[in-house]
């Protein structure tokens, strides 16, 4: 069955860092692009980031340009998200999320969810 | 950028239609997918490329995009629709979610 499992979550004082990993399974993974889609709680869902399946193409949202940093290991089947400077509203649960069934111009729906892992920074 | 604006709640009977709307510039020229999340839950997948359903989602949900507007159709709603749901679409090489509706089964 295919899954992603999200761990590296954790209570981390403002100013410091942590690093996130997804590991995937059940299907060939440098095959598709990949993002990490965050959720404070009680709040909606913000897109944090985007990695194309080769890791050529890297895309941040504003709120984290500069701090975070995502990479991927094809032969792991990993994805990671290196979290510098953090902020109290960097606190949320942080999902791995798969793209597929892409339209034109990258416009692709995430497919396949992790459970999360929860960051909170306080 | 692109702001994806929904309305907070909507409330429906068993049974009965839910309509849940996604408004932003120009949204038709682009493709919208929507999402459901459970308490507690993982958001899943319902509706991409504006009107299409992945394998496994009922028929009774549906979609359609046009000028300003996506609208998410849920038909002969069931207690287990009751969710948080998204709206979602990519411009500018960022990913944009709606701010989410809660739809509340009376």
């Amino acid at each position: 069955e295919a899954q992603l499992v999200e761990s590296g979550g954790g209570l981390v004082e403002p100013g410091g860092s942590l690093r996130l990993s997804c590991e995937a399974s059940g299907f060939i993974f440098s095959d598709y692009e990949m993002n990490w889609v965050r959720q404070a709680p009680g709040k909606g869902l913000e897109w944090v980031s985007y990695m194309s399946g080769g890791g050529s193409d890297i895309y941040y949202a504003d709120s984290v340009k500069g701090r975070f940093t995502i990479s991927r290991d094809n032969a792991k089947r990993a994805l990671y998200l290196q979290m510098s400077f953090l902020r109290p509203e960097d606190t949320a649960v942080y999902y791995c999320a798969r793209e597929n069934y892409c339209g034109s111009h990258l416009e692709c729906a995430f497919d396949m969810w992790g459970h999360g892992t929860l960051v909170t920074v306080s | 950028s692109l702001e994806l604006t929904q309305p907070p709640s909507v409330s429906v009977s068993p049974g009965q239609t839910a309509s849940i709307t996604c408004s932003g510039e120009r949204l038709g020229d682009k493709y919208v997918s929507w999402y459901q999340q459970r308490v507690g839950q993982s958001p899943a997948l319902l509706i991409y490329q504006d009107n299409k359903r992945p394998s496994g989602i009922p028929a009774r949900f549906s979609g359609s995009n046009a000028g300003n507007t996506a609208t998410l159709t849920i038909s002969e709603t069931q207690g287990l629709d009751e969710a948080d749901y998204y709206c979602q679409a990519w411009d500018r090489h960022s990913h944009v979610f709606g701010s989410g509706t809660k739809v509340t089964v009376l």
